[in-house]
């Protein structure tokens, strides 16, 4: 069965860097019908993308993150990461990766999220 | 930057029809997907390519994308549709979401 899986520290200190990765099961990374995206959601808020990535290493990032966010890929591992750099108390959030479908042209398949916490 | 906006709230009688509207400049040229968030849970597809849904979800829910506007229609609403629903629409490889409309069944 699919799942995706996030994984990664629930507290980061401002101006520290967030890394999360998210681990696939049940399908192989490397599948040409598929990029792996991050999406957030602060709490009591909605949806913001963050970034999608192709097994390639080819990557899409929201023009207003871009210049903090770094995406990877481990075929090896079959999963993916993200990191993003210099964040502030108003990136706490619950943090998802998801498998968008180009069958779908949507966010098909999503992990359960995880709760990052920015604070000293 | 593009954006699509949505109500925060629509309200409906249970076994009546909710619509949800999600607005954006010339979305009908879009693909619009919807989501469906409960609280404390992930979201989860219920619509894709305006109107065509997944698997597994059930007919009452549709949609639709013209001009400038994508709506999510529930028929026969249930109380257990109460949720947030999330528009979402590409613009040049990037992905946007709405601000997403809370659904009250009462």
């Amino acid at each position: 069965q699919l799942h995706l899986q996030e994984s990664g520290p629930g507290l980061v200190k401002p101006s520290e860097s967030l890394s999360l990765t998210c681990t696939v099961s049940g399908t192989s990374i490397t599948s040409s019908d598929f990029y792996w995206g991050w999406i957030r959601q602060p709490p009591g808020k909605g949806l913001e993308w963050i970034a999608y990535i192709f097994y390639t290493g080819k990557t899409y990032t929201n023009p207003s993150l871009k210049t903090r966010v770094a995406t990877s890929v481990d075929t090896s591992k079959n999963h993916f990461s993200l990191r993003l750099s210099s964040v502030t108390a108003a990136e706490t959030a619950v943090y998802f990766c998801a498998r968008q479908s180009h069958s779908y042209d949507a966010f098909d398949i999503w992990g359960q999220g995880t709760v990052v916490t920015v604070s000293s | 930057s593009y954006e699509l906006t949505q109500p925060p709230s629509v309200s409906v009688s249970p076994g009546q029809t909710a619509s949800i509207p999600c607005s954006g400049d010339k979305l009908g040229d879009k693909n619009v997907s919807w989501y469906l968030q409960r609280p404390g849970q992930s979201p989860f597809l219920i619509i894709y390519q305006d109107s065509k849904r997944p698997s597994g979800i059930p007919e009452r829910f549709s949609g639709s994308n013209s001009g400038h506007t994508a709506t999510l229609t529930i028929s026969a609403t249930q109380p257990v549709d109460e949720a947030d629903y999330y528009c979402q629409a590409w613009d040049r490889n990037t992905v946007v979401f709405g601000g997403g409309t809370s659904l009250t069944v009462l």
